[in-house]
Parts: structure tokens; sequence; C-alpha cells
């Protein structure tokens, strides 16, 4: 089983629809959950970063993790069609020296 | 946010040749530097993980003398395709961690297309 599952989608929403991404992750020592935005043949742009439980709001961005039942969620209000691209969930912890574990990533088509 | 330069952003080179990939962090000392690697439509698989001034930790089923690190310094990470062959044609990306933060900072990437 691989440590953090995510629908690779694609996920098609009209133009200023809340979307809703998330994964799963099984290795509950996770502290530290990370979504990434990456375009098309471009590096990943970190989008939210959150340690522990709990929410986390940027914008029209929300990020949550829920660490009783291995589950992070990341929101997305009004969307616009530049938000399309694929978003990456990641996990880290300490004592694998912080490398992350990501998710297979979700393709995002916002259409006007 | 924390700028991480990654250059070239695409080689096309012949079967047998060597490519260099640097990876830069410009505006701040980075500890440790990744390399991954991506297949299309695939996710980020970590190849390597390198700290500065010592020798690189490679993934299991990486091979060690065919992909290269070198992170000589605090700012530069370099990684290289030795002996290239057409199955290693992929999409390698560098990231950048400093001191003190958890978040890994990513370069844009190198498209390698082996002939």
């Amino acid at each position: 089983q691989k440590e953090v599952e995510q629908d690779p989608g694609p996920l098609s929403v009209p133009e200023g629809a809340i979307v809703s991404l998330n994964c799963t992750y099984s290795n509950s020592a996770f502290q530290y959950f990370m979504w990434y935005r990456q375009y098309s043949r471009k590096g990943p742009e970190l989008l939210m970063y959150t340690y522990s439980s709990g929410n986390k709001e940027d914008g029209r961005f929300t990020a949550q993790v829920d660490k009783s039942s291995k589950y992070i969620s990341l929101f997305i209000r009004d969307s616009q069609p530049s938000d399309s691209a694929t978003y990456l969930c990641a996990t880290a912890n300490s004592n694998s020296g912080y490398a992350l574990n990501f998710g297979k990533g979700t393709s995002l088509l916002v259409t006007p | 946010g924390a700028v991480v330069s990654q250059h070239p952003s695409r080689v096309i080179c012949k079967s047998g040749t060597s490519v260099k990939i640097e990876c830069r962090s410009l505006d701040f000392q980075a500890t440790t530097m990744f390399w991954y690697r991506q297949f299309p439509k695939q996710s980020l698989m970590l190849m390597a993980t390198s700290n500065e001034g010592s020798k690189a930790t490679y993934e299991q089923g990486v091979e060690k003398d065919k992909f290269l690190i070198n992170h000589a310094s605090l700012t530069l990470s370099t990684l290289t395709v030795t002996s290239a062959h057409p199955e290693d044609s992929s999409f390698y990306i560098c990231s950048a961690r400093f001191q003190g933060e958890n978040i890994q900072y990513f370069g844009a990437g190198t498209r390698l297309s082996v002939l």
C-alpha cells in the first residue's frame, strides 16, 4: 500500500465552483502536511503547509488535516480557470529527514 | 517564498553522453537538497537526498553510479546522469530545504530527452 493515496482524477468543474481535493495516508507518524500545485512541465509550487491537525486558510484556499482519520483536504473557493493544474498532497515527518511522500496528484480542470 | 533555480530547463542529448543538471538556492542556504524524477502523469519519485559536504543517500532502486549527485556548497547541488540512455528520459526536479524549516522549495524542473 502506498503511503499516500490520492485520486488522480481528472476533476472538471465550472468556474466559480468550490473544489474539494483529498488524500489519505497510512503512517500515523506523519507530522507535516503540504499541498503543492504543479502546472504542466513545471516544478511543484507550495500552496499550503500544515503541522499536525487543524485548518489553515490562505485566500481562496483552505487546508484541513484530520490525523484521527488520516485524511487531508484542500478546498478551493471561487475556482478560476487559472487554478487548472495538478494538485499534489505530501506528508513528512522528522524521523525520515523530512523527505516528502507524495500522492499521485489530482488533475483539476476549471472551465470558463 | 524561497527561490530555487534549476538549469537547464530542457536537454536533448545522444545516447551515451552525460548530462549535468544544476540546482541552486538563490536566497537561502540549503542544508538539504532532494532530487526527484517524474514520469508523465505520475507523481514525483524521490531519487536521492543530499546534505552539504556529505555523500548523497539514494533511494532503493536508484543507481548511484548512474546518477551522480554532488552537493559541494550550501547553495548548489548537481545531478549528473552518466552515459544516458533513452530510458533515462524523464522530468528531473530538485528541491531544497533550509535548516529550521520543514518545507521543500522546488526548482522548475529539467526535461531530459535521450535520443
